[in-house]
């Protein structure tokens, strides 16, 4: 079975600074796909970035980026030039690869941050 | 983009009644919608996976019998939480996949939730 593994409860950074939350998996599939959401005090779930396990390079989407290490099992973000408006509730996901799209989500326990001013 | 909505955003009903919440696809189909329960500053649990013309499947530890999955349309699945109890109160989401654009991959699209108190 998958299991999503996010170590970091809560952290908190400077606005302007960068911030990396971590997250590790284990599974035995080779084709998966790996996300971050966010989820603001809304609690509305934004996808913020998406990795699929057979591209090596590592996503990036504006302030965005992932490291991710496919032997390792570890896919951590990176937010850099933090904005108050990334304080929320980061979700790391796996889904494995699917023709369909009845294949559930796994998700990680999650990681609060908290932007200070 | 896709959009999945969720009806009632909040509701507040008495011990014992029972209260069904919708979760609409609003441009796209789905087959299969997900529903999940979160508590405060947890994460999501999934509870169960819709599926379109077919029975519900649930998740290990999930009472189907009080909360029935009904999922009438490509558009539509409704989850009906019956002889609701205090415990019962907490944030339901549910979510629908969408093949991502120019990509292979499904990622779900997440409805803004349900407030449930059950007083």
């Amino acid at each position: 079975a998958q299991t999503v593994t996010q170590s970091q409860p809560e952290m908190s950074v400077q606005e302007a600074e960068t911030v990396t939350l971590s997250c590790t998996y284990d599974t035995s599939e080779n084709n998966y796909y790996l996300f971050w959401y966010k989820q603001p005090p809304s609690r509305q779930m934004i996808l913020v970035i998406r990795q699929e396990a057979y591209k090596q390079q590592n996503a990036t989407e504006n302030r965005f980026s992932v490291n991710f290490q496919k032997a390792a099992k570890s896919f951590s973000l990176k937010i850099s030039d933090s904005q108050l408006g990334d304080t929320a509730m980061y979700f790391c996901a796996f889904m494995k690869h699917a023709t369909s799209g009845t294949y559930k989500y796994i998700f990680g326990t999650g990681t609060r941050l908290k932007v200070l001013a | 983009g896709a959009v999945v909505s969720q009806h009632p955003s909040w509701v507040i009903c008495k011990s014992g009644t029972s209260v069904k919440i919708e979760c609409r696809s609003l441009d796209f189909q789905a087959t299969t919608m997900f529903w999940y329960r979160q508590f405060p500053k947890k994460s999501l649990m999934l509870m169960a996976t819709s599926n379109e013309g077919s029975k519900a499947t649930y998740e290990q530890g999930v009472e189907k019998d009080k909360f029935l999955i009904n999922h009438a349309s490509l558009t539509l699945s409704t989850l009906t939480v019956t002889s609701a109890h205090p415990e019962d109160s907490s944030f339901y989401i549910c979510s629908a996949p969408l093949r991502a654009a120019g990509g292979r991959a499904y990622e779900q699209y997440f409805g803004p939730g349900t407030r449930l108190t059950v007083t």
